[in-house]
């Protein structure tokens, strides 16, 4: 099946720095793929579609400067947090499929600590 | 706005016994569903899915029920086991537009 592969799994970051968070279609490609953010005991938060070889769709309230995506190839998309402080402390999980309808995958998520 | 929502925030059932976790959509365009596992620390796992022309479909030990007149989703887990417990969220989409509206969530645990 799809595995989606998302590095690293954990990261402590100081504040004002920039965190590269990393997602990989294993066995497929994906044109479009997906960042989300998960607060503690809640539900997922979609951020932004990532589309390859075109600039991201952010969801409203999401602030492009701040999560910068890229998706510069087929199997690889990326997400930097810039300028990180402690509220952006939380779980980001990606995911990736062929089709809307066939089910995306996710990647295992990425636990970002700002302190 | 359009929204997906479950009934029961926390589920605790009885090893072995069945286990049915419900979710309400409020979105009538959407067309396909989806349960996804999670466990804690780890990304959602795809758990079985349903289209709209159908109202019933049966994995391993996992059923999903789909009831359209009153937009209602359902997941049954037969002889639940130890290995169950862990959040899990109905998700819904409308073809074409790749994007998936997550319930809440439920945390079903397993009591031994």
């Amino acid at each position: 099946g799809a595995v989606v592969s998302q590095h690293p799994s954990r990261v402590i970051c100081k504040s004002g720095t920039s965190v590269k968070i990393e997602c990989r279609s294993l066995d497929f490609q994906a044109t479009t793929m997906f960042w989300y953010r998960q607060f503690p005991k809640k539900s997922l938060m979609l951020m932004a579609t990532s589309n390859e070889g075109s600039k991201a769709t952010y969801e409203q309230g999401v602030e492009k400067d701040k999560f910068l995506i890229n998706h510069a190839s087929l199997t690889l998309s990326t997400l930097t947090v810039t300028s990180a402080h402690p509220e952006d402390s939380s779980f980001y999980i990606c995911s990736a499929g062929q089709g809307a309808n066939y089910g995306y995958t996710f990647g295992s998520g990425t636990r970002l600590t700002v302190v | 706005g359009e929204s997906v929502g479950l009934h029961l925030p926390t589920l605790s059932v009885q090893e072995g016994d069945n286990s049915i976790i419900n979710c309400a959509y409020s979105n009538s365009a959407s067309d396909y569903f989806i349960w996804y596992k999670q466990e804690s620390g780890k990304g959602p796992q795809f758990i079985i899915d349903i289209r709209s022309n159908m109202d019933k479909r049966q994995g391993q030990r996992v059923t999903v029920l789909l009831n359209k007149t009153v937009k209602h989703l359902s997941l049954q887990i037969a002889a639940t086991q130890p290995g169950d417990s862990a959040v899990y969220f109905c998700a819904e989409t409308t073809s074409g537009t790749y994007k998936y509206i997550f319930g809440t969530g439920t945390r079903l645990k397993v009591l031994a």
